[in-house]
């Protein structure tokens, strides 16, 4: 069945170092990928987003390529900062068939000072 | 614009019991998915309803329903908890099925 694989956390960080969570899916056709975040005590906020095949999601510094080949989604950031410790979620979404959304197991990043 | 909001933020229910959750849509949202998420996991697809109609369900046993309202609010319902039911249940809204979704803060049930 579809899946979506994260890399294990916690991945801790120096702050201003460069940031790669890995993603991978398993799917059936081509659906959309997100990333979202989510900080202590809070909801999920999407972070980004890629629709289609070599679409490239990027906001707040954060990008990740939606790679066909590789059925990857790998986030990155070349600056990280302490702000940016939070859960990380790499998620797919069909868009038809009952719109299912199935999530990664998450990722805590930790940035220290 | 008024984000997603849910009711009640937390819960405690003992085993057995009923509980209902409810979700205000952000405004113009006329879609809601309901997903589970337990500690330290990713949330799990329960189902989705567009225009008062439930039209995606995830593995989840009949004993998990929901509504949509005509204000396109919704609410979850459980029946006979469980104590694996214990988790943080996210309503999340969008403008279409196909559209990008919204969270909300979550309710976090507590069945002992």
């Amino acid at each position: 069945g579809d899946s979506v694989t994260q890399m294990e956390g916690p991945v801790t960080l120096s702050e201003e170092a460069f940031l790669t969570i890995n993603c991978t899916y398993t799917a059936t056709g081509y659906p959309s990928l997100f990333w979202y975040v989510q900080y202590p005590g809070e909801g999920l906020q999407l972070l980004l987003k890629a629709t289609k095949a070599d679409d490239k999601g990027s906001n707040k510094g954060f990008e990740a390529t939606y790679r066909k080949e590789t059925t990857s989604f790998h986030l990155e950031k070349g600056s990280v900062q302490v702000s940016d410790s939070a859960v990380y979620f790499c998620a797919l979404r069909w868009s038809s068939g009952g719109f299912k959304t199935i999530f990664g197991a998450g990722t805590r990043l930790f940035v220290k000072a | 614009e008024t984000g997603v909001t849910q009711s009640p933020t937390h819960l405690i229910k003992t085993r057995g019991q009923q509980v209902t959750l409810r979700c205000s849509s952000q405004s113009g949202h006329n879609t809601v998915s309901w997903y589970q998420q337990a500690l330290g996991q990713g949330p799990q697809f329960i189902f989705q309803y567009y225009r008062e109609e439930e039209n995606g369900r995830g593995n989840f046993p009949p004993r998990f329903s929901g509504l949509q309202f005509p204000n396109y609010s919704s609410e979850l319902n459980v029946n006979a908890l469980e104590l694996d039911d214990s988790a943080l249940y996210l309503c999340a809204s969008s403008t279409d099925s196909k559209e990008t979704q919204y969270f909300g803060p979550g309710t976090r049930l507590l069945v002992l």
